[in-house]
């Protein structure tokens, strides 16, 4: 498997706009996390989908922020409209029993709103 | 709410020193404890998961250390050398809070 494939890797955009990130996580994997890091915050966990179902988005910051995934294989994060505070780097990861719940992340997009 | 502390937050070894970093987290009720690495630029790579009902796992150098009930893991780094240069950072894995991630300790080995 090629792992966690998020995209784009980096994203330059200006305040206002809207912002979406793609994830497409390993074959197999039931649960998909968002993560977002900073360096004020480090990383903070924004939602989790367990077999496509969002389980616990308390960490997502605002209303601004919404998240989706409408099948096993897809998930985006949605930033709208965007915000200079919401410059970071935005992972997702996901889980399973196939791999024994060790979690993969992925390389991350960068995301600066100017 | 779980809450994960990592010492030293910053450490600069020569090369070949064996190295401890620890985590301390106030929750004890986990289904395991995972320790990542993460390189400048990039996500994070998994190293060690240990479960609850462990006691350490090994791999390779690396050899990590779990006291649940004081709540408290330990990384253990031996022979240390320029490629284990990254952040190291400590997740116990709770029901409610699901992964909770320390600051980190940003290790650098100097040939």
């Amino acid at each position: 498997d090629a792992g966690v494939i998020q995209s784009p890797r980096h994203e330059v955009t200006e305040m206002g706009q809207e912002v979406t990130l793609r994830c497409k996580p390993i074959s197999g994997h039931n649960s998909l996390f968002w993560y977002r890091q900073t360096m004020m915050r480090g990383l903070e966990l924004l939602i989790y989908f367990n077999n496509n179902v969002p389980i616990d988005d308390s960490g997502m910051p605002e209303d601004r922020f919404s998240a989706k995934m409408p099948n096993a294989s897809f998930s985006t994060l949605k930033i709208q409209p965007s915000e200079p505070r919401d410059s970071a780097v935005y992972f997702c990861a996901s889980d399973g029993e196939v791999s024994g719940n060790t979690i993969y992340f992925g390389e991350g997009s960068w995301l600066t709103v100017v | 709410k779980q809450e994960v502390t990592q010492i030293p937050a910053a450490l600069s070894v020569p090369e070949g020193e064996n190295l401890v970093l620890n985590c301390s987290f106030t929750d004890s009720a986990i289904y395991n404890l995972q320790w990542f690495r993460q390189d400048p630029g990039k996500g994070l790579t998994s190293l060690l998961l240990i479960q609850s009902s462990q006691r350490e796992q090994t791999s390779g150098r690396l050899n990590a250390s779990l006291d649940k009930s004081s709540g408290r893991s330990t990384l253990y780094i031996a022979a240390s050398q320029p490629g284990d240069s990254a952040t190291y950072l400590c997740a116990p894995y709770t029901s409610g809070s699901r992964l909770t991630f320390g600051e980190g300790t940003q290790l650098t080995v100097n040939p």
